[in-house]
């Protein structure tokens, strides 16, 4: 199965500036890979999702690349808020696409 | 509105007390999983449900049940809990039989078992 990593120890930014978080996977390359975002005691509520043959996708002041070469894909929030604190976890699909594997987690923090 | 509802949203019972969460979602969703989540583990699947009547094993099912008898409804059974089963669970679904789409989760269950 896929093994995900991310960062665990906490991003800490200041507002206005670009908090970039990294998605490393270490099994074949999936045809999509997801991010979610997930508030303390909250269901992860869906951001993007990117395709293989995508190599960015924005939306809002989200911006998400995906390097199938690297095994990675990196999530960037720029003019970040302090609103933007959260968990954000990213998802690869098993090769069936039947299950989704989340990653632990790297948890934003955006002082104002 | 379109959501995915799970009962009850804290639950504190006894080793061996046999229970059952609930999860319902509104959107005629093919697609229906459940997770736990455990510090320091993150979302682990427990089983999930490509349509009615069909459902498998995710990366944690021991200890769990499930049935899928209609298509909005996907419970999880605790036929005898134990502690290890403490945790946060959530129930989510998708539009397809798959995961190539946006997952739907619900507000989570907290589930203590002493």
């Amino acid at each position: 199965s896929q093994k995900i990593e991310q960062n665990s120890e906490a991003l800490n930014i200041q507002e206005g500036k670009t908090a970039t978080l990294t998605c490393n996977y270490t099994n074949y390359s999936p045809a999509y890979l997801q991010w979610y975002r997930q508030d303390p005691g909250r269901g992860p509520v869906f951001l993007l999702l990117i395709r293989e043959n995508e190599k960015e996708k924005r939306k809002e002041r989200l911006k998400v690349t995906f390097d199938t070469t690297l095994k990675q894909s990196l999530f960037h929030i720029t003019a970040s808020q302090p609103a933007d604190s959260a968990t954000y976890l990213c998802a690869l699909p098993n090769s069936g696409y039947s299950t989704l594997t989340f990653g632990k987690g790297t948890m934003l923090l955006v002082s104002p | 509105e379109a959501q995915v509802t799970q009962n009850p949203r804290y639950l504190i019972t006894v080793t061996g007390k046999k229970l059952t969460v609930t999860c319902s979602q509104n959107m005629n969703h093919e697609y229906m999983s459940w997770y736990r989540q455990d510090p320091g583990l993150g979302l682990r699947q427990i089983y999930y449900s490509m349509n009615v009547e069909v459902t498998d094993k995710g990366d944690v099912p021991e200890g769990y049940k499930v049935s899928r008898k209609e298509k909005r409804n996907f419970p999880l059974i605790l036929e005898s809990p134990s502690p290890n089963q403490t945790s946060l669970y959530f129930c989510a679904s998708s539009l397809l039989a798959g995961v190539s789409d946006t997952q739907y989760f619900g507000p989570g269950t907290r589930l203590t078992v002493l």
